[in-house]
């Protein structure tokens, strides 16, 4: 199995960029992912990269893997109140992160 | 858009009862459904993948006895808690996957959960 480590707070000013850090363990997952839980709603897939892929952008939102390092990011470019929540990250086994709860203060 | 429901959303029941819960994909059909549990302040902690025909494969520590899982239509997967205790109170979530054919487009749905509390 694999074992998934998030930093569990962040809190940034709106307007301001987020990121967010994930370690892991399994090598051979064929995708990573985000996942996004906010207060009282359910969770919400926010995106994924394949495993040979470095980057990937999607709005507001980067993704950086380094496969070497076993490490991923979510970036989320000009902070929202809205962005607040839980962001998990997860596997290709689709084991979860403990969850970094982001602030963003006005 | 495509649409995983769960049900019941909420259920209380006696130390030493079963109770089922059901998670159906809407409109798409799904081959895999996730169970996940989650308790207060936690992550999601994965307990098995539902195959639609066959057995449930169970994650590690998961009593694959105690949680039984039927995938029997490829829009209906069920968990059932037998014999339940207080220590199974917990949210339960189910997810399931749209596949679009194109690589990249997929996309993750999850259930909104069901609390289940055990006296």
């Amino acid at each position: 199995g694999e074992d998934v480590e998030q930093s569990l707070f962040l809190s940034v000013r709106e307007g301001d960029s987020s990121v967010i850090n994930c370690t892991y363990t399994d090598s051979s997952s064929t995708y990573l992912y985000w996942y996004k839980q906010e207060p009282g709603a359910g969770l919400q897939l926010l995106t994924y990269i394949f495993s040979n892929m470095d980057m990937k952008q999607d709005q507001r939102l980067t993704v950086l893997l380094n496969k070497k390092d076993k490490h991923l990011s979510l970036r989320i470019a000009d902070t929202q109140t809205g962005d607040s929540a839980i962001y998990f990250c997860a596997g290709g086994d689709m084991r979860f992160g403990a969850g970094t709860r982001l602030t963003v203060k006005p | 858009g495509a649409v995983v429901s769960q049900h019941p959303s909420w259920v209380i029941c006696k130390s030493g009862t079963s109770v089922k819960i059901e998670c159906r994909s809407l409109d798409f059909q799904a081959t895999t459904m996730f169970w996940y549990r989650q308790f207060p302040k936690q992550s999601l902690m994965l307990m098995a993948t539902s195959n639609e025909g066959s057995k449930a494969t169970y994650e590690q520590g998961v009593e694959k006895d105690k949680f039984l899982i039927n995938h029997a239509s490829l829009t209906l997967s069920t968990l059932t808690v037998t014999s339940a205790h207080p220590e199974d109170s917990s949210f339960y979530i189910c997810s399931a996957w749209a596949y679009s054919g194109r690589a990249g487009t997929d996309t993750q749905y999850f259930g909104p959960g069901t609390r289940l509390t055990v006296l």
